[in-house]
């Protein structure tokens, strides 16, 4: 198994430039999370999904979209990227709610936004 | 609203030392409670976890934690670390309510030889 993966693992755009992350998981997951990280503030939920078709807000949200069409992916979308969204994105994934069950993660992607 | 707390942005121990690294939660209830490590360049992993029943929980690597309701601490111990320990170790909190977790801000472990 892979496990969680990440495409791609670096990317750097222009302000203004849209681009789409993408997070494949072949544990038959429900649960799927987006967390930016930034030093010296830890993991911060961006969007999650606890079913295909779904998702919710978490913490961070604006200026980020996600879509869950398929139950193995999760997308997550910057439509006009700005130099604040320059990070290190982690994707996860859960069987149920993390609540119970661990997170998985994914390597990370590191986005620069110039 | 939950919240974690990790005091110590920064630790550095020798090879062979004991380690303690900290954790503080806000919550009114009985929370869940989890160590994370990511490790240069990588994802997170999972250490350990708190749900109920025994305070003293044993994860991998060697690693243990302490549940202290008194003092709303969930603190990280290792008896003898190794150089391959040096990473950053999140604690993280959930409640019976939630779809997800809340990290603390992370602790860097330096390992000296």
């Amino acid at each position: 198994n892979a496990g969680v993966t990440q495409t791609p693992k670096f990317r750097v755009l222009k302000t203004g430039q849209s681009m789409t992350l993408l997070c494949a998981q072949d544990m038959n997951h429900e649960y799927m999370y987006w967390y930016r990280q930034d030093p010296g503030m830890g993991l911060r939920l961006i969007h999650y999904s606890v079913g295909e078709g779904t998702t919710a807000k978490g913490e961070v949200p604006d200026g980020y979209n996600v879509s869950r069409l398929k139950k193995q992916n999760f997308l997550l979308g910057l439509e006009s990227a700005a130099p604040s969204q320059t990070s290190v994105y982690f994707c996860a994934s859960s069987y149920r709610a993390s609540t119970y069950n661990e997170q998985f993660f994914g390597p990370g992607t590191r986005l620069t936004v110039l | 609203a939950q919240s974690v707390t990790q005091p110590d942005i920064h630790i550095t121990v020798s090879e062979g030392a004991s380690l303690e690294l900290r954790c503080n939660y806000s919550y009114g209830a009985t929370p869940y409670l989890f160590w994370y490590v990511q490790s240069p360049g990588q994802g997170l992993q999972l250490l350990l976890k708190y749900f109920s029943g025994d305070t003293l929980v044993q994860g991998i690597k060697g690693f243990e934690a302490e549940f202290k309701r008194s003092q709303s601490s969930f603190n990280l111990r290792k008896p003898s670390v190794h150089w391959s320990d040096a990473a950053e170790y999140f604690c993280a909190v959930a409640t019976n309510r939630d779809d997800k977790i809340i990290f603390g801000k992370g602790t860097r472990l330096h390992i000296l030889p």
